[in-house]
């Protein structure tokens, strides 16, 4: 089964508004990571928060994690047409091996 | 530099054709290789990974195998496709826990 389940599926808002997404996982996690897929590609890596972090900035990004709660946010701040992607969580499990697993995204659209 | 390649990008196969799609990294050693299947719209399922020449962790129970012949090469394999395997099928790459996964452009399989 899927750790990650991002919420919400999809998310439509106008240029410039910010943009939120989150994430909750079921185990305790080494790290957890945001990754963006324009349609029909691959996916590319965005920020990364270790479990012993409580938030982290990357340019318009900010990324939170509360362990506690088992559960992340991504905030795209200012958003562009650009930004229109989908965005996925991923974790990486404490766990058995060094498996990589991601929720089912989320949707998001910027509207010009 | 690190790079990824993955191949073909779109493959249409008949129902009960054999299916062999290859990922292979350059610029890095030991990597864990990951083998990932995308339904449209929907997150990336966890396949197979491995963490070394000859190691193969599988996921799912499933129509499908994977090999890792030398350390920077993955195959995904099937001796006979599925209507159900259709999907859009990612290779990655990281150094380890922890650390970033790289992420080949796809393969968009089609089973007739």
């Amino acid at each position: 089964s899927q750790q990650g389940e991002e919420d919400p599926q999809a998310l439509s808002i106008q240029e410039g508004e910010n943009a939120t997404m989150n994430c909750s996982y079921k185990t305790s996690i080494n790290n957890l990571q945001w990754y963006r897929q324009n349609s029909g590609r691959g996916l590319v890596h965005l920020i990364l928060i270790r479990s012993n972090e409580r938030e982290k900035h990357s340019g318009r990004l900010r990324v939170t994690l509360d362990t506690s709660k088992k559960s992340s946010s991504l905030l795209i701040t200012a958003s562009r047409a650009a930004d229109t992607a989908s965005y996925f969580c991923a974790t990486d499990i404490i766990q058995g091996a060094q498996k990589l697993v991601f929720g089912q995204g989320t949707r998001l659209t910027i509207n010009p | 530099s690190q790079t990824i390649h993955q191949w073909p990008a779109t493959l249409v196969q008949p129902v009960g054709s054999p299916l062999s799609l290859e990922c292979t990294v350059e610029g890095t050693s030991n990597p864990n290789l990951y083998w990932y299947r995308q339904a449209a719209g929907r997150g990336l399922q966890l396949l197979f990974y491995s963490v070394g020449i000859g190691q193969i962790s599988s996921e799912v129970p499933q129509n499908l195998s994977a090999s890792r012949p030398q350390d920077r090469q993955f195959i995904l394999s099937s001796k006979k496709l599925l209507l159900s395997d259709s999907g859009f099928y990612l290779c990655a790459w990281t150094l380890g826990s922890g650390r970033q996964a790289f992420f080949g452009q796809g393969t968009r399989l089609t089973v007739v």
